[in-house]
């Protein structure tokens, strides 16, 4: 099982529309959980930390499930700008990161 | 400004030569990091270190080196031993993990 579990997509959604991207990660030691967002060619770049008690952002929401071993994303009336991939990040206990391969997410008008 | 500068933004190599990426910060920050990035295939961890002088292997070491003498810089080498070196290579640094990571643009490396 790998580490960093995501859905590649990709999810092609109206503007306006309301979209959530799952994870999961197989580590019950992992201490930290972030979202990241990397846009084609791009390096990628912090989207939002994710807490147990949820962490909102705007239009982002972000929450973890110790229990299930579960993140999610959401973003809530999704702009063209949204397009990206969005990868979902574990920290290890080594202190490193380690990341899923991303859900792409294309936003149409 | 602070931040990560990764060089050359493009890097062409023949097969069997060694190669170095260039990875500077002016963050301050301890810990340095080198991924790699293929189509599909998502950030891959090569090395880590955690303070100058010391460093520590990632998932996928084999045909890379590193050094850390100073804490600002963090050079890869990719060697001739590497057997598909081709691929977006990403530096990142972080003042703690807990905190997340900053990524350089990267440098992507082309072996004909």
């Amino acid at each position: 099982r790998k580490e960093v579990e995501q859905d590649p997509g990709p999810f092609n959604v109206p503007e306006g529309a309301t979209v959530a991207f799952n994870c999961t990660y197989s580590n019950s030691a992992s201490q930290s959980f972030f979202w990241y967002r990397q846009d084609c060619r791009k390096e990628p770049k912090l989207l939002m930390s994710v807490y147990s008690s949820g962490n909102e952002d705007g239009r982002f929401t972000a929450q973890l499930n110790r229990a299930s071993q579960y993140i999610s994303l959401l973003i809530r009336d999704s702009k063209l700008s949204d397009s990206a991939t969005y990868l979902c990040v574990a920290r290890r206990s080594q202190g490193n990161l380690i990341f899923g391969k991303g859900t792409k997410l294309s936003v149409k008008p | 400004d602070g931040g990560i500068t990764q060089s050359p933004k493009y890097l062409f190599r023949k097969e069997g030569q060694n190669v170095t990426l260039s990875c500077e910060q002016n963050l301050n920050h301890d810990a340095m990091y080198w991924y790699r990035q293929d189509p599909g295939q998502g950030l891959r961890l090569i090395y880590y270190s955690q303070i100058v002088n010391d460093f520590q292997k990632g998932d996928i070491a084999e045909g890379y080196s590193v050094s850390r003498e100073k804490k600002e810089s963090f050079p890869l080498t990719v060697t001739s031993a590497q057997k598909n070196p081709t691929a977006f290579y990403l530096c990142a640094s972080s003042i703690e993990a807990s905190r997340g990571y900053t990524f350089g643009s990267g440098t992507r490396l082309t072996v004909v």
